[in-house]
């Protein structure tokens, strides 16, 4: 595989259930971000994982739980989501310390669904 | 803190028409800016950068924008739509001020080329 993949591609989960959503990176960097896209708002930045710390929290909720094992994994593990998460989760990498660290490569995303 | 502004939500255009789609930015220091495009149910792929050096730059299928740093603008132009370039177009800034890197993305631009 190359780039980035994310799996599930889809995801409907009940408000009472646990799921994760992984993204992998085949691109040898060692950035990675999630983003929140919901209908009719902008990219909302979540996460960001530099060298494998993690350097952003947007005031993302807690039932929100980020994991960066390597630099190339990249986990979104869900529990007790609400109706309002239901967006599609874009994760995204770019090379850390370089000039070109200014640009970010993305997956496909998860389309997630809470009923 | 750097901003990005797209100042049309929509646009439509008929087939084989030129197409401006507007991006300004706030920035107070040097700037690398971006433009993605997000085809439906898709991640968003990188369409064409602005470093540094010539101040137009292209993409691959015929879109180009032209970095203007007194009117702080990034436009996205082609001369000549195809249906196959209805998608939503994002401009974005790279943001280096917490010591990592991250883009800030305008809101979007649905570009809607009809037959």
């Amino acid at each position: 595989e190359t780039g980035v993949t994310q799996t599930p591609r889809h995801l409907v989960m009940g408000m009472t259930n646990k799921k994760s959503l992984k993204c992998e990176q085949h691109l040898g960097h060692n950035a990675m971000y999630w983003y929140k896209q919901s209908a009719k708002k902008p990219l909302e930045l979540m996460f960001v994982y530099s060298l494998e710390e993690r350097v952003e929290n947007n005031s993302v909720p807690s039932r929100f739980s980020p994991e960066c094992p390597n630099s190339s994994h990249l986990f979104l593990h869900l529990h007790t989501l609400q109706p309002e998460d239901s967006a599609l989760y874009l994760c995204a990498s770019s090379p850390a310390g370089t000039a070109l660290a200014y640009e970010q490569y993305f997956g496909p995303g998860t389309r997630l669904t809470v009923t | 803190a750097q901003s990005v502004t797209q100042l049309d939500s929509q646009v439509p255009v008929f087939e084989e028409a030129p197409v401006e789609l507007r991006c300004n930015y706030s920035s107070s220091v040097s700037v690398y800016l971006f433009w993605y495009v997000q085809y439906p149910n898709q991640g968003l792929q990188l369409l064409l950068k602005y470093l540094s050096g010539s101040t137009l730059v292209e993409s691959i299928n015929g879109f180009e924008a032209e970095f203007n740093k007194s009117q702080t603008s990034f436009h996205l132009r082609k001369p000549s739509v195809h249906i196959s370039d209805t998608a939503e177009y994002f401009c974005a800034v790279s943001d280096f001020s917490g010591g990592y890197n991250k883009l800030i993305f305008g809101a979007g631009t649905r570009l809607a080329v009809h037959p």
